[in-house]
């Protein structure tokens, strides 16, 4: 059964903390990724990873950096958290989806952080 | 900028019937849609993907229908149950790698 684990469920930090979310797959899928989602807003994707040490930006990068030292690891980091970064995080794996490979999403169970 | 659109406003239907959502796309030509369910407070899961060349997908109590010419998808869930209430978003490949979803529609089913 293919997982994707999330370091916490829920986070509370306050105001310009550095905050780390860790995402770990166990699918050897060079692709990762991590979502915000808020209501009305859908999923928006902060940066993306296609392989080691490999990054793209999504389309709300600002505030946000990211790490992939290990293939099966994918953390997202918030420099100095701020009280519109409250969200819900997500974090998914996919193949590669190349030729006729499909790149369908598997999503860890999120990770509800408060910015206070 | 290629967009996908889900109706924003709850389905609400009895139990038994069929539930229909629908998915449209907007400036590109998706060569697949996939659809996830959502349950509040967890990460979506995959159920269904549907190729340009299908016109119809099905799965269980689940069918899946893209019609290239309306650039639409639609998602029938046949004798829906109580439990088949969530948020199901439908999402297509874009760019390198990448896939963009809609917001999503949340369908309840009542007893």
């Amino acid at each position: 059964d293919v997982k994707v684990t999330q370091s916490s469920r829920y986070l509370v930090k306050r105001t310009g903390e550095k905050v780390f979310l860790e995402c770990v797959q166990d699918m050897d899928h060079e692709n990762m990724f991590w979502y915000r989602q808020d209501p009305g807003l859908g999923l928006r994707l902060i940066y993306f990873s296609y392989d080691v040490k490999m990054k793209e930006k999504g389309d709300i990068p600002e505030g946000y950096s990211v790490s992939r030292e290990k293939k099966e690891r994918f953390s997202l980091i918030l420099e100095s958290a701020s009280t519109n970064q409250t969200s819900m995080y997500l974090c998914a794996s996919s193949d590669r989806g190349l030729g006729w490979v499909v790149d369908t999403q598997y999503f860890g169970p999120g990770t509800r952080l408060t910015v206070l | 900028s290629q967009k996908i659109e889900q109706n924003s406003e709850a389905l609400n239907i009895q139990e038994g019937k069929t539930a229909t959502l629908t998915c449209n796309y907007t400036n590109y030509s998706p060569a697949y849609l996939q659809w996830y369910r959502q349950d509040p407070g967890r990460g979506p899961v995959f159920l269904l993907l549907i190729r340009e060349n299908e016109k119809e997908k099905r799965k269980e109590r689940l069918k899946v229908t893209f019609d290239t010419t309306l650039k639409q998808s639609l998602f029938h869930i046949t004798a829906s149950q109580p439990a088949d209430s969530a948020t199901y978003l439908c999402a297509a490949k874009t760019g390198f790698q990448k896939l963009v979803f809609g917001t999503g529609t949340r369908l309840l089913v009542s007893p």
